[in-house]
């Protein structure tokens, strides 16, 4: 079966970096875009951009670009998010999903459990 | 930006009636449109994607119609694990998602 185990929940201060960690297994980690999707509290998901594994191709939504970092192991089978400083306005949940096909646009057939980030001073 | 507009914000049902949740596009995406259902405290779903194409393991009373702009979600005789928030996702110009749909 396929799994996206994503990394605890997080607490940060404004300014801080971190970086969140999506473990795939049950399929070809390289084969399939992995999602970034940020869901702040009561609204509708918002896709962040996505990632190849297979060659760490990457596409940022527009508003996203420069604010996070998305990379891949592909040695073991994980996805991450990185944020270089954090600001309050990154609180949100955050999952990670697999396209349900091989193209980096797609629906996402998959999800991990989200990684809750509070930054709060 | 293509922006999805789903209606209505709320739909109050009891179970066993019918669920009709909208979807309208910004600007036509052929059939490159989803479905996903999110219950309090998990990720969503895939329900239906391509506008009508049920994901694996989703139940024969859940279906999706339209095409262009205007796309259709049905959830025929509610169950009581249905009620939750459905949101909609295009993939034709980038990704974006609609708002929600509360059926309570």
């Amino acid at each position: 079966d396929v799994q996206l185990v994503q990394s605890a929940a997080e607490v940060k201060k404004p300014g801080e970096s971190l970086t969140i960690s999506c473990e795939a297994s049950g399929y070809m980690f390289s084969n399939y875009w992995i999602a970034w999707v940020r869901q702040l509290p009561g609204k509708g998901p918002e896709w962040m951009g996505v990632i190849y594994p297979g060659d760490s191709d990457t596409r940022y939504r527009s508003s996203f670009e420069g604010q996070v970092t998305f990379s891949a192991d592909k040695s073991i089978n994980t996805a991450y998010l990185q944020w270089r400083s954090l600001e309050a306005s990154d609180s949100a949940m955050y999952y990670c999903a697999r396209t349900r096909d091989a193209n980096g646009y797609s629906f996402l057939a998959f999800w991990g459990q989200g990684t809750a980030l509070t930054v709060s001073s | 930006e293509i922006v999805l507009t789903q209606s209505p914000a709320t739909l109050s049902l009891s179970p066993g009636e019918t669920a009709t949740l909208s979807c309208r596009a910004s600007q036509g995406v052929t059939r490159y449109l989803a479905w996903y259902q999110q219950k309090p405290g998990q990720a969503p779903r895939l329900l239906i994607y391509d506008a009508s194409n049920r994901a694996t393991g989703i139940p024969a009373r859940f279906s999706g119609s339209g095409s262009g702009t205007d796309f259709t979600l049905t959830i025929n005789s509610l169950e009581p694990e249905d009620f939750a928030v459905y949101y909609c996702q295009q993939r034709s110009n980038s990704v974006t998602f609609g708002q929600g749909t509360k059926l309570e």
